[in-house]
């Protein structure tokens, strides 16, 4: 397996435009995580899903993000209109058994919003 | 807002040095305790899941202890080596959660 999947790794937009962020988990894992990392708050919990259906998005900003997971091995989490301070490194990561288990980490995507 | 404290936030060890860290977590309705190695530029590679009481578990040089009902676990590097130059991160659950707390991370270089 080639592990979670990424894209893109680097992305640089303008305030104001819309950003999609896309993730592969890992075949026959049930749950994916989306998390932000910033040099503020560290490593923090936007999302989670089980089965493809969203249980907490408690840490999702605002109304400005959102996440979707359509099928189990593809998850999007958009960012409409995106802001200077949405600059972070994104990552998802992907579990079979939630957090009884490790979870597997993406390369991350480089947001940077001018 | 659950607390996951890991101290120090940094440290500096020469070559061959054994190091611990520490992780510090609320210790009603524990679930699970998780440890991973952040390199710089990477992403997080998990360690250790730990949920027993008094489970201590060992990758090589790397080994982990677990004390729920005090609420810490401890990170033990034997020997630290230049790659195990990282941030190594904890993280908490607790029962009925599925989703994991991290703390802040302790960054460890180790200098040739």
């Amino acid at each position: 397996d080639a592990g979670v999947i990424q894209s893109p790794r680097h992305e640089v937009t303008e305030m104001g435009q819309e950003v999609t962020l896309r993730c592969k988990p890992i075949s026959g894992h049930d749950y994916l995580f989306w998390y932000r990392q910033t040099m503020m708050r560290g490593l923090e919990l936007l999302i989670y899903f089980n089965n493809n259906v969203p249980i907490d998005d408690s840490g999702m900003p605002e109304d400005r993000f959102s996440a979707k997971m359509p099928n189990a091995s593809f998850s999007t989490l958009k960012i409409q209109p995106s802001e200077p301070r949405d600059s972070a490194v994104y990552f998802c990561a992907s579990s079979s058994l939630g957090t009884i288990d490790e979870q597997f980490f993406g390369p991350g995507t480089r947001l940077t919003v001018l | 807002i659950l607390n996951v404290e890991q101290s120090p936030q940094s440290l500096h060890v020469q070559e061959g040095d054994s190091t611990n860290f520490t992780c510090s977590f609320p210790s009603s309705n524990f679930y699970a305790l998780h440890w991973y190695r952040w390199e710089t530029a990477k992403s997080p590679e998990a360690l250790f899941v730990m949920t027993l009481n008094g489970d201590e578990k060992k990758k090589g040089r790397i080994s982990a202890t677990l004390n729920t009902k005090e609420g810490y676990s401890y990170l033990y590097i034997k020997g630290s080596q230049p790659e195990d130059s990282a941030t190594y991160l904890c993280a908490f659950t607790w029962t009925g959660a599925n989703n994991l707390f991290f703390g802040t991370g302790t960054r460890l270089t180790v200098i040739p």
